[in-house]
């Protein structure tokens, strides 16, 4: 099965700019995860869709940040004004409901606000 | 809240030696999991071992295992007969057991390992 899918794998904007990450998780995987790592310190959470409703997203830095799962397929995060500190890797993951140790991740998109 | 943590920044070892990268966990959750993801230069994140908090025998993966101390909340990670090929760096991380949707994970800070030829 194809795995999760992230584009663009690299994006390098200015300050102020926007930029939108897309996820396409694996097929019939209703939980959709986004993360994010930024340099030197440990990947947090962001939030969690489960089908197209977000079922948690305490991790969320800031109303910069819009993540949207239309139809429960692919997700999209938009970040609008991207700010410096906004850098770093963001990953996808996807799971199965149900399936407890299912976790497949992206390979992530490297975001550089310069 | 939970908590992971690894001490080990950086773990050297030689090639075909085995090797344990540590990991302790807090929680007030009876029902959680433990994983243990790679990464290598690349950047993606490879899964590489689970156990579940009633998991009665340790969790093995081919080469990988999980030395789960329930009691201690330790959930290190032993590499045995290393390949020049595991050089990457190693995640431990956590997850909620919120019923069938299962939660977000929590991560450590991540442990670079060596291995030398």
């Amino acid at each position: 099965e194809a795995g999760v899918t992230q584009f663009p794998s690299h994006s390098v904007i200015e300050k102020g700019q926007t930029v939108t990450l897309r996820c396409d998780p694996i097929s019939g995987h209703d939980n959709l995860y986004w993360y994010r790592r930024v340099m030197g310190k440990e990947i947090k959470f962001l939030l969690h869709f489960v089908k197209e409703s977000k079922q948690d997203e305490s991790g969320m830095p800031n109303n910069r940040f819009l993540a949207e799962r239309t139809g429960g397929t692919y997700s999209t995060l938009k970040v609008q004004p991207a700010e410096l500190e906004d850098s770093g890797v963001y990953f996808c993951a996807s799971s199965q409901v149900g399936v407890r140790r299912s976790y497949t991740f992206g390979s992530g998109t490297r975001l550089t606000v310069v | 809240a939970q908590k992971i943590t690894q001490t080990q920044p950086g773990m050297f070892v030689q090639e075909k030696e085995a090797v344990t990268l540590d990991c302790t966990y807090d929680t007030s959750d009876q029902s959680y999991g433990l994983f243990w993801y790679k990464q290598p230069s690349s950047g993606e994140m490879i899964f590489l071992i689970y156990q579940g908090s009633y998991d009665e025998q340790n969790a093995t993966e081919g080469r990988y295992s999980l030395n789960f101390q329930k009691a201690r909340k330790s959930a290190n990670l032993v590499i045995s007969a290393s390949q020049l090929g595991d050089s990457a760096m190693y995640f431990c991380a956590m997850r909620e057991g919120v019923g069938t949707s299962y939660g977000k994970l929590t991560f450590g800070q991540g442990t670079i390992l060596t291995v030398h030829p």
